[in-house]
Parts: C-alpha cells; sequence; structure tokens
C-alpha cells in the first residue's frame, strides 16, 4: 500500500508560518488532500486537490506539492490554528484512500 | 446543506457485527459523481479509511479489511450500510461517514462520528 509520512508534531509562534510536510513516493503525481481535526471534533478539509481551499478556509491556508513531499502552509498562525493535520490522497494502484499519520500543530 | 450522521450500537462484543448506518441529506447517491465512503479513528491514533460506495454502485475496500467488510446503500432513504464482522478490542474507535465527489477526490462533508467500543 502507498505509505505517506508525516512529522508527528510542529510547533511554531503566534504570527509564524508553519509548514506540515507530507511525504510519500512520488506524490507530486497524486491529488492531496489535507484534514484539520481539532478535539472531539470530526476532520474539516482545509485544501484540496494540492492547493485549493473550499469556501470559508481562509487565504492563510495553502498548498504544494511537488515530487516526494506536499506541503500544507499556514501563514500568520493563530491560536486557533492549534490542531492534527492529516495529509490524504486515493491510491489508484490499489484503488483505496491513504491517510497520513497525522501532525500535530502547537501554537506557542 | 450537505449533512451525514452516523448511527449505529455504542456496544458490541469480541467476534459480533457491528452495522453502522449513515443517514445523510442535501445530495443524492443516485446523482453521477456522488460517493460515501466510512473512515474510522482509534481514540489517540490516526484516521484510517475503510470503504467507500459510489453512485453507480462501485464498491472500494480497505486491503487489510475487505473480508470483514461490507457497504451497500438505501438511495430511497439515503443512507449508507457498513458491517464489520468479527469484531475485536482493536476495532474500538470512531467511525465516521464522509463525502466526496470525485474518484481521487477530498472527502468534503463529514459525519459528526460515531464510538464504538468492543468489549471482551
Amino acid at each position: 500500500s502507498y505509505v505517506l509520512t508525516q512529522a508527528p508534531s510542529v510547533s511554531v509562534a503566534p504570527g509564524q508560518t508553519a509548514r506540515i510536510p507530507c511525504g510519500g513516493n512520488n506524490i507530486g503525481g497524486k491529488s492531496v488532500h489535507w484534514y484539520q481535526q481539532k478535539p472531539g471534533q470530526a476532520p474539516l478539509l482545509v485544501v484540496y486537490d494540492d492547493r485549493d481551499r473550499p469556501s470559508g478556509i481562509p487565504e492563510r491556508f495553502s498548498g504544494s506539492n511537488s515530487e516526494n513531499t506536499a506541503t500544507l502552509t499556514i501563514s500568520r498562525v493563530e491560536a486557533g490554528d492549534e490542531a492534527d493535520y492529516y495529509c490524504q490522497v486515493w491510491d489508484r494502484s490499489g484503488d483505496h484512500a491513504e491517510f497520513g499519520g497525522g501532525t500535530k500543530l502547537t501554537v506557542l | 446543506q450537505v449533512t451525514l450522521k452516523e448511527s449505529g450500537p455504542a456496544l458490541v462484543k469480541v467476534t459480533q457485527t457491528l452495522t453502522l448506518t449513515c443517514t445523510f441529506s442535501g445530495f443524492s447517491l443516485n446523482t453521477r459523481g456522488m460517493r460515501v465512503s466510512w473512515i474510522r479513528q482509534p481514540p489517540g491514533k490516526a484516521l484510517e479509511w475503510l470503504a467507500r460506495i459510489d453512485w453507480d454502485d462501485d464498491e472500494f475496500f480497505s486491503t487489510s479489511l475487505q473480508t470483514r467488510l461490507t457497504i451497500s446503500k438505501d438511495t430511497s432513504k439515503n443512507q449508507v450500510v457498513l458491517t464489520m464482522t468479527n469484531m475485536d478490542p482493536g476495532d474500538t474507535a470512531t467511525y465516521y461517514c464522509a463525502r466526496s465527489t470525485k474518484h481521487a477526490g477530498s472527502f468534503d462533508y463529514w459525519g459528526q462520528g460515531t464510538l464504538v467500543t468492543v468489549s471482551s
């Protein structure tokens, strides 16, 4: 199966930029989606198809994807951005979805 | 307005079969492109995709769990049902249903989730 690798945690001060990587073999050839999950809540889609934002998601959230790493970037981080973030792709070889292990974003 | 809601037992015993229902509104599984997946999350752990059913009755399953899963839809009731056989304490998790609209697309709407505990 296709493996997505995420760092367990990322810390950033308020107002700074957080970059959350998601590694995968030739992930640049896949569409990557990102979800934010706060404690006790269902995941929320924040970026889809590598770099597009759903309606209502602030422009501070952006995505990129190239070669073996996709990245979720959160600019001007706020305390309310503290959450777990998951990347996700569809593995066409096995015809199933895969999630990364998640990254806990801590706002210092 | 798209909504999804999971329902089912909060507690099941080891070896029993789990049946979960996802009741949705705001879209139809008769509409081309619509898809509903089941995803679970053990306490404190990562999300795990389980299965998906599409508007055209295509079905997809997690490789590791496919022998234990079935998925079906009732378009007249706007429901998708997941069954998982031979439940084990390791299956204790919050189970979510979610919608997607493309084959490799994102899950754009999620239910609130339902916690299922497997007891021995």
